[in-house]
């Protein structure tokens, strides 16, 4: 069984466009995140939420919004995409303080 | 502000070759340190993690890492490579006891040369 699952694996959009990624973990984890990795591979924080509370957002644009429907899900949505936001996407879980687990990721590419 | 530094950009070993990754962060008090890695094309896998005790942490695959407080390092070792040790290894750090950002250093490739 997966633990954490993103979908879709691949995304191609064309600039201007809404999209969304899904993520769902089922390890009970109470901490959601989403991280960004760029063409380099560096790793930045965007969104963590805990019991359906945000509790960090760091200064990423507001195009983009995570949206927590529950405990298990924490949804990317992206409005007006731009060629910048090609990247990959990583959704991550984790309990209390312990280390964060991480989705296969998503493959955003903006044409 | 936390930092994590990764001293080495690319590293190429033959195989069973000794590896040394270095990673040093930046932040005063207590600290939650971990080791991730990335196969070419997949999510990031945790190798090892520490939190407190013995700074000689010991992981997945034959990895191991050792805490120094005093030189704000815990960097990744593995006494033998393997052809399939070759990916991305990012070195984080947490503020002990938060639910905070896990930041991260800009990773090291390992390339293993069969």
């Amino acid at each position: 069984d997966t633990a954490v699952s993103q979908t879709p694996k691949y995304l191609v959009t064309q600039m201007g466009n809404d999209k969304s990624i899904k993520c769902e973990q089922n390890l009970g984890h109470d901490t959601m995140y989403w991280y960004k990795q760029d063409s380099k591979k560096f790793l930045k924080i965007m969104f963590s939420y805990n019991n359906k509370e945000l509790i960090i957002n760091e200064t990423v644009p507001n195009r983009f919004s995570p949206k927590s429907p529950d405990k298990a899900h924490l949804n990317l949505h992206i409005n007006s995409l731009e060629l910048g936001d090609s990247a990959v996407y990583f959704c991550a879980s984790s309990q209390d303080a312990g280390a964060p687990y991480f989705g296969p990721g998503t493959r955003l590419t903006v044409t | 502000a936390q930092s994590v530094s990764q001293h080495n950009h690319h590293v190429i070993l033959s195989e069973a070759a000794s590896l040394e990754l270095g990673c040093n962060y930046s932040y005063g008090g207590t600290v939650n340190l971990f080791w991730y890695v990335q196969y070419p094309g997949q999510h990031l896998q945790l190798l090892l993690k520490y939190f407190s005790g013995d700074p000689l942490v010991k992981g997945i695959k034959g990895f191991e890492a050792e805490f120094i407080k005093s030189k704000f390092s815990f960097n990744l070792r593995k006494p033998s490579v393997q052809w399939s040790d070759t990916a991305e290894y990012f070195c984080a750090v947490k503020k002990g006891g938060s639910q905070g950002n896990l930041i991260f250093g800009k990773g090291t490739k390992l390339s293993v040369k069969p």
